[in-house]
């Protein structure tokens, strides 16, 4: 089955240390996304990527960055740049027709 | 840039009962696609149902249905005869038919809770 896997599930990272969050798609997707979450709160833009080697920012694309070197893959970094990186993050991909989510990766920085 | 807000960040319904949730959103674009997605606990994004701004006619899925006033801005989400299963977070959505990025602005969520 096509689908959008997140990886880990759960993330603990000390603060000061970057991190790298996984998103792998086998949808042939041509658009990603990464979105923030924050408890009993809304999804929120990081960033985003519609072919390869291209992304462009979210609203709240401070101290984090990606890349996408291959169709199917959306890495995200959330550096020690980023002051307040403990969240449940989301990625996802759109091709006409609509969107498809990962199930998410909770990230703790203790 | 769009904004989307939810004014109520939790609500209780009876089940069995019917429950409304709002949604209002800012924009000075005259066509553009609104979503409600549902988030249970396990947070997976389930898309409940879609309306497209130059459709007049409300969007119905089963029990969920909308009412969208585009003059008002406003894009609710009714849900009828509610079901222990419809607790989770209720996230509104937009999108412009014009953004290249074809990215989603998201209000803050309700969070629905069902009393059995």
């Amino acid at each position: 089955d096509g689908g959008i896997t997140q990886s880990p599930k759960y993330l603990f990272r000390k603060e000061g240390q970057n991190v790298t969050l996984s998103c792998e798609q086998n949808l042939n997707h041509d658009a990603m996304y990464w979105y923030r979450q924050d408890p009993g709160q809304g999804l929120r833009l990081i960033y985003y990527s519609q072919i390869v080697n291209d992304f462009q920012k979210g609203d709240i694309a401070e101290g984090y960055s990606v890349s996408r070197e291959k169709k199917e893959s959306f890495p995200l970094t959330v550096t020690s740049a980023q002051k307040n990186p403990t969240a449940f993050y989301l990625c996802a991909s759109r091709r006409q027709g609509g969107y498809t989510f990962g199930s998410g990766t909770r990230l703790t920085v203790v | 840039a769009q904004t989307v807000t939810q004014s109520q960040p939790e609500m209780s319904v009876q089940e069995a009962e019917t429950v409304t949730l709002s949604c209002t959103y800012d924009t000075s674009e005259s066509d553009y696609y609104l979503f409600w997605y549902k988030q249970p606990p396990s947070r997976q994004m389930i898309l409940v149902i879609r309306q497209e701004a130059y459709k007049q006619q409300n969007a119905t899925e089963n029990r969920f249905s909308v009412n969208f006033q585009k003059a008002a801005k406003s894009f609710s989400l009714k849900i009828s005869d509610s079901q222990l299963g419809d607790a989770a977070m209720f996230l509104c959505a937009y999108r412009s038919v014009n953004n290249a990025g074809n990215m989603l602005t998201f209000g803050g969520g309700t969070r629905l809770m069902v009393k059995p």
